[in-house]
């Protein structure tokens, strides 16, 4: 099925130590999202990327950097994890930073560091 | 910048019976309005949108909500609830144009919690 798609579901990182979260879709969308998800916060904003070749911070960039690899993807690297970091991670993507048509989410990442 | 208030953060309800998630938001400028819905250990669906025209829009699942301008104001409502409907909705905004573009800005949450 068409939608976003990310890896890992579950991971638990050392304090310090660094990893990758990958995301993918295949709609052909030009803007593309990080979120984390803490309870009675909602979502936060961490980074964007509004079309392939450019990103930008968000609400929360501390701690994070993030890759568009190429349209499809679009990472986020934790370079040294910190408990404060312990969250679920949410990609979504959209058509275009408009938002018009609304935006897909991933079924997320829950991130535990120690 | 736009914030969002979610005015109950759990609301438990009677299967069959009618429920109101309430959200009121803050902007300086226009926006766009959103519902979603999360099922456990699920990603965010998109329930219904408000971007222009008539201010009651009608989204999936039987869900509705009504933009009132004035009280700055976005309620969700369903006249009779199942057991199904169970998750947390999120209430959102977007600001058009300006240092709002790309940023789409959530509420905290409302847990719906459906009893039979």
């Amino acid at each position: 099925n068409a939608g976003v798609t990310q890896t890992p579901k579950f991971q638990v990182l050392k304090t310090g130590q660094s990893m990758t979260l990958q995301c993918a879709q295949d709609m052909n969308h030009n803007s593309m999202y990080w979120y984390r998800q803490d309870p009675g916060m909602g979502l936060r904003l961490i980074y964007y990327s509004a079309s392939e070749g450019t990103t930008d911070k968000g609400e929360v960039p501390n701690g994070y950097n993030v890759s568009r690899l190429n349209k499809r993807e679009f990472s986020l690297r934790l370079e040294s994890a910190a408990p404060s970091q312990t969250s679920v991670y949410f990609c979504a993507s959209s058509e275009d930073l408009t938002g018009v048509y609304g935006y897909t989410f991933g079924s997320g990442t829950r991130l535990t560091v120690v | 910048a736009q914030s969002v208030t979610q005015l109950d953060s759990q609301v438990p309800v009677f299967e069959e019976a009618p429920v109101e998630l309430r959200c009121n938001y803050s902007s300086s400028v226009s926006v766009y309005l959103f519902w979603y819905v999360q099922y456990p250990n699920q990603g965010l669906q998109l329930l219904l949108k408000y971007l222009s025209g008539s201010t009651l829009v009608k989204g999936i699942n039987g869900f509705e909500a009504e933009f009132n301008k004035s009280q700055t104001s976005f309620h969700l409502r369903k006249p009779s609830v199942h057991i199904s409907d169970t998750a947390e909705y999120f209430c959102a905004v977007k600001g058009l144009g300006g240092t709002s573009y790309g940023k789409l800005t959530f509420g905290q949450g409302t847990i719906l919690t459906v009893h039979p």
